[in-house]
C-alpha cells in the first residue's frame, strides 16, 4: 500500500537557519509523482513542486531545494535562510496510477523572529 | 484569472443535518478534487470529479457524495452529519487530468462545525 511518512511534526528555528522538512514514501508502482504543498494560516494549499519518478534531478529555486533519492524513498525539501513568511504547514503528496494521491501529514514549521 | 472559489467559507451545522458545499474551479480546468482536513487525519482525499463523472473515491462513507456540472462547478454533500465531520474541506482543480500529476489549485477551504 502506498504511504507518505513525514516525520516532522513541528519545526521552530530562528529566522535565516536553514531547515529541512523530510518525506519519505511507499509504493510499488514504478511510475509515481512526488508533491509538496504549503499551507499558511490562510488555508489554501500552494503547490510548490512536483517530480515524477523518472526524474531523480534535485532542484532548486530561489531559497527552496528538493532533493528526491529513489534509493531511500525520500523527497525532502529544504528552505535555505528562512524567513518569517516561511511559516506554515508542509505537505507532501504521493500520486499514482489513474490519478490517486495521499498526504503526509504535514510539517509545521514556526519561523522565529 | 480568478482562482478556486470555494463556499460558504464557514458553516456550523446540527448534527443530523446535511450539509452542501460548492467549489467553482479555475476557468478552463475540468477536474475538482475534494478533500478533508482535521488534526487527527490530516489531509484525506474524498473524490475527484472530471467532466461530470467520479474518476476516484478516497476511503469515505455514502455519507459523503459530490457531483460536478457541465460548466465544471462541484458540489460536495454530507447526510445525516456526525460531530466528526467537523472539518476543513478543500477542494482543488486542474488541467486537463486529475489532481494526481499536475498541479493542483486550491480554493480557501470551508470550515465545516458540526454541534
Amino acid at each position: 500500500a502506498q504511504k507518505v511518512t513525514q516525520a516532522q511534526t513541528e519545526i521552530s528555528v530562528v529566522e535565516k537557519e536553514d531547515v529541512t522538512l523530510d518525506c519519505v514514501y511507499e509504493t510499488r508502482d514504478t511510475t509515481y509523482y512526488l508533491f509538496w504543498y504549503k499551507q499558511p494560516p490562510s488555508g489554501e494549499l500552494v503547490f510548490l513542486i512536483r517530480r515524477n519518478s523518472f526524474d531523480e534531478q534535485n532542484e532548486i529555486s530561489g531559497r527552496y531545494s528538493w532533493n528526491f533519492q529513489k534509493s531511500t524513498s525520500s523527497f525532502n525539501f529544504t528552505i535555505t535562510a528562512s524567513q518569517v513568511v516561511d511559516s506554515a504547514v508542509y505537505f507532501c503528496a504521493l500520486s499514482w496510477g489513474d490519478d490517486k494521491i495521499i498526504f503526509g501529514k504535514g510539517t509545521r514549521l514556526h519561523i522565529l523572529p | 484569472k480568478a482562482g478556486v472559489t470555494q463556499t460558504p467559507r464557514y458553516l456550523i451545522k446540527t448534527r443530523g443535518q446535511q450539509v452542501t458545499l460548492s467549489c467553482s474551479p479555475i476557468s478552463g480546468h475540468r477536474s475538482v478534487s475534494w478533500y478533508q482536513q482535521t488534526p487527527g487525519q490530516g489531509l484525506q482525499f474524498l473524490f475527484e470529479y472530471f467532466s461530470e463523472t467520479q474518476r476516484n473515491k478516497g476511503n469515505f462513507p455514502g455519507r459523503f457524495s459530490g457531483r460536478q456540472f457541465s460548466n465544471s462547478r462541484s458540489e460536495m454533500n454530507v447526510s445525516t452529519l456526525e460531530l466528526g465531520d467537523s472539518a476543513f474541506y478543500l477542494c482543488a482543480s486542474s488541467f486537463p487530468a486529475g489532481s494526481g500529476n499536475t498541479e493542483a489549485f486550491f480554493g480557501q477551504g470551508t470550515r465545516l462545525t458540526v454541534v
